[in-house]
């Protein structure tokens, strides 16, 4: 059953805790992207990989950190640094050439 | 780089009515249109994509229309149901790049 999957759903953090969120996908995509989706907002790109061992920033990096050790996982860490990270972190795989971008079902932060 | 504006940020319509969502985009070279579908606290799903070597693509009771001229494209969905209730987005992309989200537009289907 192939897919994209992020754990957990719901997570809470005390402030000044870093916290990592898992991305898995068995679709065999080489790119990966984590966004960020405030309430009423739009999509907004926090990092994204188009291969193994190799990321770049998105718009709003500042506070996060990636991994990409193997294809398959992308984990993202929230720093202490991130000043607002309240938020539902999405998780997408997309295959080679473009197109689609498969979404995983998010995980929501609270950080108090 | 690549922007993408989405209007209305919110609709509401009547059950049975059509509802249409436009989007614009600002660069010429992006050749990549999908739209998702995101229900309340799930990750978006894609509902129809476009190409821009065609004008128009239909899907049952969703079509997707696109003026490569005018940079404009257009979600038209008729005969509203209940279940198309959710949290619209449009995109653009150029061929292997990132895609760019319109910030999406919150569909009300009035019984």
């Amino acid at each position: 059953d192939g897919g994209i999957t992020q754990s957990p759903k719901y997570l809470f953090r005390k402030e000044g805790q870093n916290v990592t969120l898992s991305c898995e996908q068995n679709l065999n995509h080489d790119a990966m992207y984590w966004y960020r989706q405030d309430p009423g907002q739009g999509l907004r790109l926090i990092y994204y990989s188009q291969i193994v061992n190799d990321f770049q920033k998105g718009d709003i990096a500042e506070g996060y950190s990636v991994s990409r050790e193997k294809k398959e996982s992308f984990p993202l860490t929230v720093t202490s640094a991130q000043k607002n990270p309240t938020a539902f972190y999405l998780c997408a795989s997309q295959p080679p050439h473009g197109g689609e971008q498969y979404f995983g079902p998010g995980t929501r932060l609270t950080v108090t | 780089g690549e922007n993408v504006e989405q209007h209305p940020s919110t609709l509401s319509v009547q059950e049975g009515d059509s509802a249409v969502i436009k989007c614009t985009y600002s660069d010429s070279a992006s050749n990549y249109f999908p739209w998702y579908k995101q229900e309340l606290g799930k990750g978006p799903q894609l509902i129809i994509d476009i190409r821009s070597n065609v004008g128009e693509k239909k899907d049952q009771r969703i079509a997707v229309t696109l003026n490569k001229t005018a940079k404009h494209f257009s979600l038209h969905i008729t005969e509203t149901q209940p279940e198309d209730s959710a949290v619209y987005f449009c995109a653009a992309s150029r061929e292997d790049d990132k895609i760019i989200f319109g910030k999406g537009t919150r569909l009300h289907i009035l019984p």
